[in-house]
């Protein structure tokens, strides 16, 4: 079964620095990946997906993910945080490319932004 | 395209009460799935629909869980003699059958408090 590892439960920078977000995941195959966003008392919306196609994808807001295949990872990146930016922020991989689909999701990333 | 919407956003019921939810998928979207996600937790799978068919269901459903989507297109989810540990946000998304290429649209949630 496919994991996922988000390190740090609470990331701190201030305004206009660089947001790092970090996320792991367990996979002998290339899988699909997706970073979503959840502002208190919402869902999920969804920031950026690497689908096998370029490893550096962008996404809305400004944010952007590299997919390193030698690292497992697909780390989300901002170099000028906002306000705005402010919330909970979850990495995902794809359990399975048939059947299902579904996404399997690590615990999440609070972002906090200091004025 | 008015999304994915989620009723009742939020609902407080007595420890074995039933409670029921529904979600509106997205019209042209044939895949609809719950997930459920605990406080401080990342989205856990439930169960997932291919039109009306429930194809797949997690271990996490319980035999106190029911979905249902009939006529494939909106779907309900309810909760039978419900227990604190039901409490949580519900969330449901929905996909075309190219889900992990074109992404999935989760719904705000119901978030569910028993007391």
């Amino acid at each position: 079964a496919q994991s996922v590892t988000q390190l740090g439960s609470h990331v701190s920078v201030s305004e206009g620095a660089l947001v790092l977000l970090r996320c792991n995941y367990s996979s002998s195959v290339p899988p699909y990946l997706f970073w979503y966003v959840q502002y208190p008392n919402q869902g999920l919306q969804l920031l950026l997906k690497y689908t096998s196609a370029a490893t550096l994808v962008k996404g809305i807001n400004g944010f952007e993910a590299e997919f390193k295949k030698s690292e497992t990872s697909f780390h989300l990146t901002k170099p000028s945080a906002h306000m705005s930016d402010a919330a909970e922020y979850f990495c995902a991989v794809s359990e399975g490319i048939q059947g299902a689909q579904k996404l399997v999701f690590g615990q999440g990333t609070r972002l906090t932004i200091n004025p | 395209d008015t999304g994915v919407s989620q009723n009742p956003r939020h609902k407080i019921t007595k420890r074995g009460q039933n409670v029921t939810f529904r979600c509106d998928p997205i019209s042209e979207h044939n895949r609809l799935y719950w997930y459920r996600q605990t406080l401080g937790q990342g989205p856990e799978f439930l169960t997932y629909f291919q039109n009306e068919a429930q194809l797949e269901k997690s271990r996490l459903l319980s035999d106190r869980f029911s979905a249902e989507r009939p006529k494939g297109s909106f779907s309900t989810l309810e909760i039978q003699r419900t227990e604190q540990g039901d409490s949580a946000m519900y969330l449901c998304a929905s996909s075309y059958d190219r889900g992990l290429e074109y992404g999935y649209t989760f719904g705000s949630g119901t978030r569910l408090t028993v007391v």
